[in-house]
């Protein structure tokens, strides 16, 4: 099956600064999805971009599926943007969701 | 919205005790499934279905079975929970209909303690 790696795996910022997460893929991937799990554990739909670009407020998201990778822009970070990041992909034969390891980002005052 | 519902957010069992979790979706998806989440582990599938009657088994099936009679709802059994099924349990649907995005939504979560 693919493999799905995020970077940085931490990070602490403060509140205002901007950020990018990213996520490489072994192989092709389809359905890519960005998620962010809040502290009582929900995963959060942020962003749903097998090519392309989208943006959602601060949030904004790049894949480019022909190089394996998709990045996370977090602009003007708040405290509420706190949480667990994740990436996950679907491969061209499977019918599941493999996720990446995370990015764990807290967002100080 | 899409919305997905699982039974209960916290809930603690003792060791022996059948178990039985509950998903339920609103938005007619055919497929639907159940990971479990632990620190360092990440999220692992533990089974999905395709459709009404249909599973599959994911990559850590062993210790559970789930049930699927009607299309909206989902269920997890823990035939005789053990300490190591203590995690946090995601319950998760998507469609598959021709021109629809293949989506996948999360309910909130199940954090199950087995004591």
């Amino acid at each position: 099956g693919i493999q799905v790696e995020q970077s940085p795996p931490d990070l602490i910022l403060q509140e205002g600064a901007n950020s990018t997460l990213r996520c490489n893929f072994s192989d092709s991937v389809n359905n890519l999805q960005w998620f962010h799990q809040n502290p009582w554990g929900q995963l959060i739909n942020l962003f749903y971009i097998p090519s392309g670009t989208k943006q959602n407020g601060r949030l904004s998201a790049t894949t480019v599926a022909t190089e394996r990778y998709s990045l996370l822009y977090i602009s003007s970070s708040q405290t509420t943007d706190s949480g667990v990041y994740f990436c996950a992909g679907f491969d061209g034969t499977a019918s599941k969701l493999t996720f990446g390891t995370g990015t764990r980002l807290q967002v100080t005052l | 919205d899409v919305k997905v519902t699982q039974s209960s957010r916290y809930l603690v069992k003792r060791t022996g005790e059948k178990v039985f979790l509950e998903c339920v979706q609103d938005m007619d998806h055919e497929n639907m499934f159940w990971y479990r989440q632990d620190p360092g582990l990440g999220l692992r599938l533990i089974y999905f279905s395709y459709d009404v009657k249909m599973k599959e088994k994911g990559d850590i099936p062993e210790g559970y079975s789930v049930s699927r009679e009607k299309k909206e709802r989902f269920s997890l059994i823990l035939e005789s929970a053990s300490t190591n099924q203590t995690s946090m349990y995601l319950c998760a649907s998507r469609t598959i209909m021709a021109g629809s995005t293949y989506e996948q939504y999360f309910g909130p979560g199940t954090r199950l303690t087995v004591t």
